[in-house]
């Protein structure tokens, strides 16, 4: 079944403009969200993990369980944001498994 | 800084053969992790190692094995090359069972069967 869910597989924003990509997922039980993004001719690496609460590269994301829902949110988009970025969820019976969303291209327009 | 690396990048096999990824992981990283991406697709879980044991398991099929050797580094075979078995293959480490979270990734394997 699928588990992480990203509905958008491009969104495109003019510089300055505020993003959000979504994410939603399907966990029974607690669950650890991530984001990873690839910027182009790079290796997937993670940006942020919801159990740290942190902003990185200005981005944030909020854990919202109510909602199953872990969307990737800047007020000012960048051009050097423009990456593929994936959401993760990680289970498994010794949770060593990590489930990745399909990915949703941001293209951040100058 | 070393990073996990996957050999070889590029490959082309005819259907039904056999094919056998590589994958090294930055030092001191003891979880191996397999992923499957095909064209247009979300990254598949294949199967993980923790310590050379196999940790958790995902949609791999039968005709493919893995395992992680004393080094850490692990290989994925896959045999009975299918069509569909065209797709990009990741790996990536990570240090402990019950890490951070953060998975530090290949550049991946293109495997292309024609």
């Amino acid at each position: 079944a699928q588990r992480v869910t990203q509905p958008e597989k491009l969104l495109s924003v003019f510089k300055g403009a505020p993003v959000e990509l979504k994410c939603n997922y399907s966990y029974s039980g607690s669950p650890e969200l991530f984001w990873y993004v690839q910027y182009s001719r790079q290796r997937l690496q993670l940006l942020l993990r919801h159990i740290s609460r942190e902003s990185i590269k200005g981005f944030t994301a909020d854990l919202n369980k109510g909602e199953t829902s872990f969307h990737l949110k800047k007020p000012f988009a960048q051009e050097e944001d423009s990456a593929m970025y994936y959401c993760a969820l990680r289970g498994g019976y010794n949770f060593n498994k990590f489930y990745f969303g399909s990915g949703t291209k941001l293209n951040v327009k100058p | 800084a070393a990073g996990v690396i996957q050999s070889p990048r590029h490959l082309i096999k005819e259907k039904r053969e056999t094919a056998t990824l590589k994958c090294y992981p930055i030092p001191r990283h003891d979880t191996v992790y397999w992923y499957q991406q095909g064209p247009g697709q979300d990254p598949q879980f294949l199967i993980s190692f923790y310590e050379k044991m196999q940790s958790d398991k995902g949609s791999i099929p039968d005709r493919f094995s893995a395992q992680q050797f004393s080094d850490y580094h692990s290989e994925l075979n896959m045999s009975s090359l299918e069509l569909g078995d065209s797709a990009l293959y990741f790996c990536a480490s990570s240090l402990g069972s019950r890490n951070t979270g953060e998975l530090f990734f290949g550049e991946g394997s293109r495997l292309t069967v024609l």
